[in-house]
């Protein structure tokens, strides 16, 4: 079975520019997670997709957005990129949404802004 | 606040020394616990959960309530251990959202 995929693994923005980051969860997964990856931060939730319903966000600005499509693929969209943006982007899935479920990651996207 | 708290970034051990990774949380609930692993050059993968109460590759964690902990132990590491790790948190049941820590760096020299 194919694992998560994500695209582009690179992205190199400069400020001000938005930007739209894709995933494809495994077949037969249902839900989709976000996660922005920083050194001085670690890993923070951005968001939770189900049935193609945000079920939950996480503590950033409105510039970071995000949907998913009936075939449970997930896009995040940052706008009016700022430095701060630069990090590594992870998409996870899982079979369904609930606390306990396995995650699984994708290689992520790296962004650069510049 | 949710939180989890892994306070050592980096671990060095030797091959066959016990290994004990940290972590504490901080939930109002009952939160499921994980600890995930991320080796060079790989994906970031679950190692255990502790609904599953299960051993993987020799480790283990117990979900301490008293204390919020949920320390990850090996009793001989592997070099093949080095790796990043993470402990994370999840709840309430509805949801798939993980709260992760720091990370800690696990060394492990010949």
């Amino acid at each position: 079975k194919a694992g998560v995929t994500q695209t582009p693994r690179y992205l190199i923005k400069t400020r001000g520019q938005q930007v739209t980051l894709s995933c494809s969860p495994i077949s037969g997964h249902r839900s989709v997670s976000w996660y922005q990856q920083t050194p001085g931060q670690g890993l923070q939730f951005l968001f939770e997709y189900f049935s193609e319903t945000q079920r939950n966000k996480g503590n950033f600005p409105g510039r970071f957005s995000g949907r998913q499509f009936s075939n449970s693929r997930s896009e995040m969209n940052v706008s009016t990129l700022e430095l701060g943006d630069s990090a590594l982007y992870l998409c996870a899935s899982s079979l369904v949404q609930g606390a306990g479920n396995e995650q699984f990651f994708g290689p992520g996207t790296r962004l650069t802004v510049l | 606040a949710q939180r989890v708290t892994q306070p050592e970034k980096l671990l060095s051990v030797f091959k066959g020394a016990p290994v004990e990774l940290k972590c504490n949380y901080s939930y109002s609930g009952s939160p499921e616990l994980f600890w995930y692993v991320q080796y060079s050059r790989q994906r970031l993968q679950l190692l255990l959960r502790h609904i599953s109460r299960e051993s993987i590759k020799g480790f283990t964690a117990d979900l301490n309530k008293g204390e919020t902990s949920f320390h990850l132990k090996k009793p001989f590491a592997q070099e093949e251990d080095s790796a990043m790790y993470y402990c994370a948190l999840s709840g309430p049941w509805n949801t798939d959202k993980l709260i992760f820590g720091t990370g800690t760096r696990l060394q492990v020299f010949p």
